[in-house]
């Protein structure tokens, strides 16, 4: 079954402390992107890669990163999390011009 | 500069009507235009799509579109609301891929079916 998966699925953390969101498709998409979704504001792209080795900053890249160093895997990293990092995520995976596939989610709350 | 705009936050249908979710989009060039749906606690699923060809695109759960150019509209549409249609609606545009790719959303729809 084509599908990005993303774990975990919720995660409750205190502010400052290191967190990685992983995110793994199996369509053999080479764009893949992390989104926000933030209620009133609709989902906002944070990072993507258009492929392997290559990425860059969305609309909304304060406080995070990525990797993307196979094809299938495009993590999110929260090097120092805070509050207002508080949010739902959205991993997503698409080829050029075509609908994106997106993931289950994860409910991020930073205390 | 691309945006997606949705007017109403909220649309509220009795079950068996027409159901009508209004988007409208500014872009540079040919638009790349979807609908999703989200579930509560779900992830966005991918309703339909207009890249080019007829005005009228059909998409899954018998929701369809139309494509306006004139009045840069791209409005989701169904005959016959279910309930089960009770959901949050987003409308997007794909900024070319030379500008990254990205999905622009709008704000999003809640869509309230009543029986």
């Amino acid at each position: 079954e084509a599908q990005v998966t993303q774990n975990p699925r919720y995660l409750i953390t205190v502010t400052g402390k290191k967190l990685t969101v992983t995110c793994s498709q199996n369509m053999n998409h080479e764009y893949m992107s992390w989104y926000r979704q933030d209620p009133g504001l609709g989902l906002r792209q944070i990072y993507y890669s258009m492929n392997v080795e290559v990425t860059d900053k969305g609309d909304v890249p304060e406080g995070y990163k990525v990797s993307r160093k196979e094809k299938r895997n495009f993590p999110l990293i929260l090097e120092s999390p805070s509050p207002n990092q508080t949010s739902l995520y959205f991993c997503a995976s698409s080829t050029q011009g075509y609908e994106a596939f997106f993931g289950q989610g994860t409910r991020l709350t930073v205390v | 500069a691309q945006s997606v705009a949705q007017p109403e936050d909220q649309v509220n249908v009795a079950e068996g009507n027409p159901l009508t979710v209004k988007c409208t989009y500014s872009v540079s060039g040919n638009p790349y235009l979807f609908w999703y749906v989200q579930y509560p606690n779900r992830g966005l699923q991918f309703l339909l799509k207009y890249i080019t060809g007829d005005n009228l695109v059909k998409g899954s759960y018998g929701f369809e579109a139309e494509f306006n150019k004139s009045q840069t509209s791209f409005h989701l549409k169904k005959p016959s609301a279910l309930v089960s249609d009770s959901a949050l609606y987003f409308c997007a545009v794909r900024a070319p891929y030379n500008q990254g790719g990205k999905l622009i959303f709008g704000q999003g729809t809640e869509l309230s079916v009543k029986p």
